[in-house]
């Protein structure tokens, strides 16, 4: 089965730096989604990409997929408290195939 | 409209005994999904159901474990003769359709405690 594994598995990052958590497959990939979870809460929808090589922007967040359509990033500029969790990508070999989650990266941001 | 409903939101109870969870996903959603969390754990698949498909079971750790889903819509998932591993967050999701590109939507989750 398709697996997605996730790096690093935890950051832990001073207010105001940089963070970034990578998600590659060893197939190529139909699409890729990011969740956010907060602790104590569920996973919440972020962002799909679609096309090879695509880049999409919310605030501070960057997402990129690759030209390959194997990998994918999130990139944080600039965290604050608020963006700490867990961040999971998730993806599909196939559109029509089941969505699959990556093994997530914790982000905890100190004050 | 209403999200992802589960319940209950929490459940302890004695090692042996058997548990129902209940997800009642967003209504009209065809595909629904069960994952198991352990504590600063990831999402461990449990079973996915698409519309009258048979539902994928491959993630189910046990024959303890089953799931139905009656009419299309809530889903049930029983564990029976819990064991203290079963411990853990019970999450449901649903999206519109079964497709890998389609947004899952997730309930709060049931926190299963075994004693």
């Amino acid at each position: 089965g398709q697996q997605v594994m996730q790096i690093p598995q935890y950051q832990h990052v001073q207010e105001g730096e940089d963070f970034t958590t990578y998600c590659n497959s060893s197939t190529t990939l139909s699409n890729i989604q990011w969740y956010k979870q907060r602790p104590g809460g569920h996973p919440v929808f972020l962002i799909q990409l679609v096309k090879s090589g695509e880049v999409k922007k919310q605030k501070r967040l960057t997402f990129q997929f690759g030209e390959a359509k194997k990998n994918s990033s999130l990139h944080i500029t600039a965290t604050q408290t608020t963006d700490v969790g867990t961040y999971f990508c998730a993806s599909g070999a196939s559109s029509g195939d089941k969505l699959t989650f990556g093994t997530g990266t914790r982000l905890a941001v100190r004050p | 409209g209403a999200g992802v409903s589960q319940s209950p939101s929490n459940k302890v109870t004695e090692k042996g005994k058997d548990v129902e969870l209940r997800c009642d996903p967003i209504s009209g959603h065809t595909a629904l999904y069960w994952y198991r969390q352990s504590l600063g754990q990831g999402l461990e698949f449990l079973i996915y159901f698409q519309g009258n498909s048979a539902p994928d079971k491959s993630g189910l750790p046990s024959d303890r474990f089953s799931a139905e889903r009656t009419g299309g819509s809530v889903s049930t998932l029983t564990i029976q003769r819990t064991q203290q591993e079963d411990s853990a967050v019970y999450l449901c999701a649903s999206s519109s359709q079964g497709a890998s590109n389609q947004p899952q939507h997730f309930g709060d989750g049931t926190r299963l405690s075994i004693l």
